[in-house]
Formats: C-alpha cells, sequence, structure tokens
C-alpha cells in the first residue's frame, strides 16, 4: 500500500502557482519522496525527488517539513499543459527501486 | 529519439490466448520494471529486473513472465490470458534504483 495521502483533487488557474500538498508521516530516515505525475493516456513522468533538502528543477520544487512527515510540490507557473495526476510516492530508492504509486492529486489548470 | 519504447501499443486478444509486449530503452538503464494499470487507474508494480537478477512481485500469477534477452530489452510474455488482464502495461527503466524512472508510451491490452 502506498505510504502516502494526497487531496483527490485540486484546481488551479493558469500562471498561477500550484502547491499540491503530500502527508507521508510514516516515512524513515532511509526513504526519499518522488514526484511523478501523468498526462492523460500517457506514461508516467518523473517530476523531482528529495530525502531532507529542499529541492529544485527545471520544472518544480519540492519542499519537505523539517520532520519529514509532509511534503509540498510546487509548479511555481502552471500552465494548461500540467494538468494531470500528480504522485507523490515514498520510497527507499534501493537496488529494486520499485515505486509504490497511490491515486495521486488530479490537478486541472483552468485559464 | 524515444528512450522507452513498447510495441504494440495496442492489444486486442481473445482469452486463452498467450501474448507478447516488447519493451526497448536505448538510455543504457541497468533496471528496467513492468507496471500495470488498471480500468480504475491504479498503477502496480509487476516485476523489476536488475542486470539479469529478476525481481518477482508476489502478487503477480505465474501466467505472466518477463523476457530479457539483454540489458536494453525486457518484454512481458502472457500465457491464458484472462478478462481480468485488459489494462494498460507500462516499461520504465532507471540507471539505478534511486534514480528516476522513465516511462514507455503503454501498451492497452483488450482481452474479449
Amino acid at each position: 500500500d502506498a505510504k502516502t495521502t494526497q487531496p483527490t483533487s485540486m484546481d488551479c488557474a493558469e500562471g498561477r502557482a500550484a502547491n499540491l500538498p503530500c502527508n507521508h508521516s510514516t516515512i524513515s530516515g532511509n526513504e526519499y519522496v518522488y514526484w511523478y505525475r501523468q498526462i492523460h493516456s500517457q506514461g508516467p513522468q518523473y517530476i523531482i525527488h528529495g530525502l531532507k533538502n529542499n529541492e529544485t528543477n527545471e520544472m518544480a520544487s519540492l519542499i519537505i517539513t523539517e520532520d519529514r512527515k509532509s511534503s509540498t510540490l510546487i509548479l511555481p507557473h502552471a500552465t494548461l499543459r500540467d494538468t494531470a495526476v500528480y504522485y507523490c510516492i515514498v520510497d527507499y530508492g534501493g537496488s529494486q527501486g520499485n515505486l509504490i504509486f497511490g491515486k495521486g492529486t488530479k490537478l486541472s489548470v483552468k485559464p | 529519439d524515444t528512450a522507452v519504447s513498447q510495441t504494440p501499443k495496442y492489444l486486442v486478444t481473445q482469452m486463452g490466448n498467450d501474448k507478447s509486449i516488447k519493451c526497448e530503452q536505448n538510455l543504457g538503464h541497468d533496471t528496467m520494471y513492468w507496471y500495470k494499470q488498471d480500468s480504475k487507474k491504479f498503477l502496480k508494480i509487476m516485476f523489476s529486473y536488475n542486470n539479469k537478477e529478476l525481481i518477482i512481485n508476489e502478487t503477480v500469477p505465474n501466467r505472466f513472465s518477463p523476457k530479457s534477452p539483454d540489458k536494453a530489452h525486457l518484454n512481458l510474455h502472457i500465457n491464458s490470458l484472462e478478462l481480468g488482464d485488459s489494462a494498460v502495461y507500462f516499461c520504465a527503466s532507471t540507471p539505478r534504483g534511486f534514480d528516476e524512472q522513465y516511462f514507455g508510451p503503454g501498451t492497452r491490452l483488450t482481452v474479449t
């Protein structure tokens, strides 16, 4: 079972920041937080991952709380193409790296 | 160039048949995976395969068998297809277990 809890759906206005929360209160010390998204009918796409520190790349920022029990994915300027299901995944990142996907958050970016 | 490719994109077949789905990655990755996404959109890991070492998920029926002719390919063979096997199957690869995974476009299997 997935170790994360996410809201079922969220709306965001185009051009505004989208902040997607994730709770992972049972995360252990060596588990990473990964974010993927799945645009309709396509394969999942990696966005970002982190362990303890906040991370930023060309797609998004990941803010992890100090106790690591929750995190927020930030899309700084959402576009219509960012409409997708966003998955927050906790994984120990071992040699198997088997991602356990939950239900995710359906983000709808509206004009 | 497509990083992770799958063939076919669509597969319609009858119950009891045996079919294969092919996956190829040109990224030089050591680890490859098969995932299944059912009609309720739940995405579940089926297998991971790391440098010729197959890790089998215990919930997968033994009718499903991954085959890796070389490091760049991980094919999925399914025997005696059942209605419940209808789903979208995704192949993925990664250089290391804790790195990002690259997913293929998916194969939509419909069993009638």
